[in-house]
């Protein structure tokens, strides 16, 4: 099993581009959990899912987009990324709700120049 | 809003001493998770604590949620340098507050 994974591990965007980070898991989980992580500033929960085909915003939701398409995969958008939005990005999941522990990916260090 | 704090923010032991970190929550916890993160790593669930009171062992950590379900502990006998990192605590408020709430985390440096 590999778990949670995350693609890409690495990227650089200008102002103003779009990118979309992919999270994948494969334990079933119902839950999948996208967060931002910055110095000093933990983790905060940007989207989450309850279960395929549905989302809901987490503590700081503003310029992102997500989507659950397949039970398996959980999107996270930039439409115009800002420096803002320099950041590590993690994607967890969990098998049926908030209660039970969170298994997190790699991370995606992002770049917004 | 709920809030969770943690504390300290850091903390340097000499290894072989002893590390224990806070985390206090301004409302009822319905239960509490403990997270490890290497640096340059992700977080990684240690435990979770459900009962008033409940204290669990992993080797030479502890665990202790409090009586009030509003505050829980992690204490390490003799640090060793793999157990640098960040520690965090996330705690899933009672009633109709479902989400897990986390802590800033407690970053520990250990010098050999």
């Amino acid at each position: 099993n590999a778990g949670v994974t995350q693609t890409p591990k690495f990227r650089v965007l200008k102002t103003g581009q779009s990118m979309t980070l992919l999270c994948a898991q494969d334990m079933n989980h119902e839950y999948m959990y996208w967060y931002r992580q910055d110095p000093g500033m933990g983790l905060r929960l940007i989207h989450y899912s309850v279960g395929e085909g549905t989302t809901a915003k987490g503590e700081v939701p503003d310029g992102y987009n997500v989507s659950r398409l397949k039970k398996q995969n959980f999107l996270l958008g930039l439409e115009s990324a800002a420096p803002s939005q320099t950041s590590v990005y993690f994607c967890a999941s969990s098998y049926t709700g908030f209660h039970q522990p969170q298994h997190f990916g790699d991370g995606t260090r992002l770049s917004i120049l | 809003g709920q809030q969770v704090m943690q504390i300290p923010q850091y903390q340097h032991v000499q290894e072989g001493e002893d590390f224990t970190t806070y985390c206090n929550s301004s409302t009822t916890l319905s239960n509490i998770q403990w997270y490890k993160q290497r640096p340059g790593g992700h977080p990684v669930f240690l435990i979770q604590l459900v009962k008033s009171g409940e204290v669990k062992k992993q080797k030479r950590l502890t665990f202790q949620f409090g009586e009030a379900k509003k505050n829980s502990s992690l204490h390490i006998t003799a640090t060793q340098t793999t157990d640098v990192g960040t520690y965090f605590c996330a705690g899933r408020g009672a009633g109709n507050n479902r989400k897990l709430i986390w802590g800033l985390g407690t970053s520990l440096a250990v010098n050999p």
